[in-house]
């Protein structure tokens, strides 16, 4: 198993409510990212797991809280988002975080906040 | 810091002819370097990476990069390009001394003309 798979794909909510987006791989990797794309433009890292703990959080706003259960698992819970949120949410892995190993990404969550 | 400049936004080529996307880096320290593709409403797919083993670099589907440490560039070409090349192009740059964030350019979009 090669891939990574993102759920759900598509994602619409209110600016109350509660939802979570699911990353999972299965290739045995040990770092686990999120990033966030806008429209035309690159993606932006937003958090960084390295054996399942949080080595980096991009100054990234409150209501975006990540979680990694196990190793081959990423969540991002969202709660109480703007519309500007709205955006591709691409999860990526990676064997480790060290130099030369290729990050290899999900198919991406299409978020749109009302 | 690290950084990677994408010149030129769009690029339209004819079926058939030479793909050429440019990509120059800026690093205090050799870097590892990676284009990425991404097609409409998908993730981002590994095309080849630069890792110091080679500077000419194999990738899939027919493209390749050179890297020119004098000229900090790693530019992306493919002989003939194909309808099925039209998607956005990503290069992207990490440090070589355990730098957990990948970097990306501000893509191209590649356009193929019939």
């Amino acid at each position: 198993d090669t891939e990574v798979t993102q759920t759900p794909k598509h994602l619409v909510m209110g600016m109350t409510n509660k939802k979570s987006l699911k990353c999972e791989q299965h290739m045995g990797h040990r770092a686990m990212y999120w990033y966030k794309q806008k429209a035309k433009k690159p993606p932006e890292l937003m958090f960084v797991y390295s054996y399942e703990k949080l080595s980096i959080n991009e100054s990234v706003p409150s209501r975006f809280s990540p979680e990694c259960p196990n190793s081959s698992l990423l969540n991002l819970h969202l709660h109480a988002l703007q519309p500007e949120d709205s955006a591709l949410y691409l999860c990526a892995s990676s064997l480790h975080t060290l130099s030369g190993v290729e990050s290899f990404f999900g198919p991406g969550t299409r978020l749109t906040v009302l | 810091a690290q950084s990677v400049t994408q010149l030129g936004s769009h690029v339209s080529v004819s079926e058939g002819a030479l793909v050429l996307l440019r990509c120059n880096y800026s690093s205090s320290v050799p870097p590892y370097l990676f284009w990425y593709v991404q097609y409409p409403n998908q993730g981002l797919q590994l095309l080849l990476k630069y890792t110091s083993a080679a500077t000419l670099v194999k990738g899939i589907n027919g493209f390749e990069a050179e890297f020119k440490k004098s000229e900090t560039s790693f530019h992306l070409t493919k002989p003939s390009a194909h309808m099925s090349d039209a998607a956005e192009y990503f290069c992207a740059v990490r440090l070589n001394f355990g730098n957990e964030k990948l970097t990306f350019g501000t893509g191209t979009r590649l356009t193929i003309i019939p």
